[in-house]
């Protein structure tokens, strides 16, 4: 079946640095990719999207590069914060179908 | 804050009853999914509904069924609740076909199943 995995369980950066979380999907219909936080006892929080038209996409201080021909995606955040300390879950969709998540990403920033 | 909200937050049940869970979607969205969340896991689909009707199941058993109403809100009923349904239900609104959108989650369910 279809499957969204991340590369990376968890993550650990120095406050400034940049970070880049990693993602691959297994369904080359996959036609809208979403990233989302999720802080603990709350529900994802939506950062940001991309369509499969597209190979980039910038929002603040985060990117995401799609790369349809190896099925990746990555979400980079610039100087990171502790507040983005966080689990981060890409999600795949196609045509507004149901969502595909990875099992997500442990993002921890230290001061 | 994403304007959808779910009801209740936190929920205790006993293995057998059944629990029914609420979402109030974000204004102008018509679609609905419902995920569960197990600890330290990836949301995963139960079911969509899409104006009304059921749009797109997951693996889950018959047990687990839904409701959306004329305003886009829904409920997610579960039946002879067993041990292995606790989890954080999440509920997510979206604009729905032909394209695909942003889809907004609530804050989520913790139901706790005795």
């Amino acid at each position: 079946g279809e499957s969204v995995g991340l590369h990376l369980p968890t993550l650990s950066v120095q406050e400034g640095d940049n970070s880049i979380i990693n993602c691959a999907y297994s369904n080359s219909a996959s036609d809208y990719f979403i990233w989302y936080k999720q802080e603990s006892g709350k529900g994802p929080q939506f950062i940001i999207d991309i369509r499969s038209n597209m190979d980039k996409r910038q929002g603040q201080r985060v990117t995401v590069l799609l790369n349809k021909t190896v099925k990746h995606l990555s979400l980079q955040i610039a100087a990171t914060q502790p507040g983005d300390s966080a689990v981060y879950f890409c999600a795949a969709t196609n045509q507004g179908g149901k969502l595909i998540f990875g099992q997500g990403t442990e993002l921890s920033v230290k001061p | 804050e994403t304007g959808v909200t779910q009801s209740p937050t936190h929920l205790i049940k006993t293995r057998g009853q059944q629990v029914t869970l609420r979402c109030s979607s974000q204004s102008g969205h018509n679609t609905v999914s419902w995920y569960q969340q197990a600890l330290g896991q990836g949301p995963q689909f139960i079911f969509q509904y899409y104006r009304e009707e059921e749009n797109g199941r997951g693996n889950f058993p018959p047990r687990f069924s839904g409701l959306q109403f004329p305003n886009y809100s829904s409920e997610l009923n579960v039946n002879a609740l067993e041990l292995d349904d606790s989890a954080l239900y999440l509920c997510a609104s979206s604009l729905g076909e032909p394209r695909s959108t942003e889809a907004f989650f609530g804050q989520g369910t913790r139901l706790t199943v005795v």
